[in-house]
């Protein structure tokens, strides 16, 4: 099977700016959640969805939103970006259904960097 | 709420030595426990997991132990190699969680020859 796979890999912008990011998930698995890493915060939890609609969410801003398309592929969206938004950004897919917690498979991120 | 409580790094060990992360964690009810790897410029693969208590997850060599008594699942290697130069994650979802995951903050390790 194919990994998780997310694009794109690298990603400039400047303050203000929104992005897209996209992310496919494994064949099969119906969840996806998505996480923010930086040096300072580590990895922190932005939100997860499943079936597409959203099922959890962190403690982040309203500019940082996401949607899931009936094949299971995610975006994620970032409005009016600010240099504090710098990070590399994960993907990770489950195939969890609602029971015990299920491996999470993660994409090689995409790393994006707010000037 | 859920959290994990990782070993502060870095860590640098000579090729062949015995390497142990700390990895301790607070939960109600009985999570499941994962170690993760990151290499280099790369995301996070899973290293081994644990479902349940007294539960021995391992790979590569490596093991982690589910103790609920001390609620800590410490990653262990009796013998590292260049090739173990990483940082890794202890992380865990439970059923109060949904599907989120808590991750501690990581471990870098750095093995010379």
């Amino acid at each position: 099977k194919a990994g998780v796979t997310q694009t794109p890999r690298y990603l400039i912008k400047t303050r203000g700016q929104q992005v897209t990011l996209s992310c496919s998930p494994i064949s099969g698995h119906r969840s996806v959640s998505w996480y923010q890493q930086t040096p300072g915060q580590g990895l922190q939890f932005l939100f997860e969805y499943f079936s597409e609609t959203q099922r959890n969410k962190g403690n982040f801003p309203g500019r940082f939103s996401g949607r899931q398309f009936s094949n299971s592929r995610s975006e994620m969206n970032v409005s009016t970006l600010e240099l504090g938004d710098s990070a590399l950004y994960l993907c990770a897919s489950s195939s969890t259904s609602g029971g015990p917690p299920e491996t999470q498979y993660f994409g090689p991120g995409t790393r994006l960097l707010v000037l | 709420g859920d959290s994990v409580t990782q070993m502060e790094g870095p860590v640098t060990l000579s090729e062949e030595a015995f390497l142990t992360i700390n990895c301790t964690y607070t939960a109600t009810g009985y999570p499941s426990l994962f170690w993760y790897v990151q290499y280099p410029g790369e995301g996070l693969q899973l290293l081994l997991k644990a479902t349940k208590a007294d539960d021995k997850g391992s790979n590569k060599g490596f093991e982690a132990t589910y103790r609920k008594e001390t609620t800590s699942f410490h990653l262990e290697k009796g013998s590292v190699q260049v090739s173990d130069s990483a940082v890794y994650f202890c992380a865990l979802s439970g059923p109060n969680t949904g599907n989120q995951f808590y991750f501690g903050t990581g471990t870098s390790l750095t093995v010379i020859p």
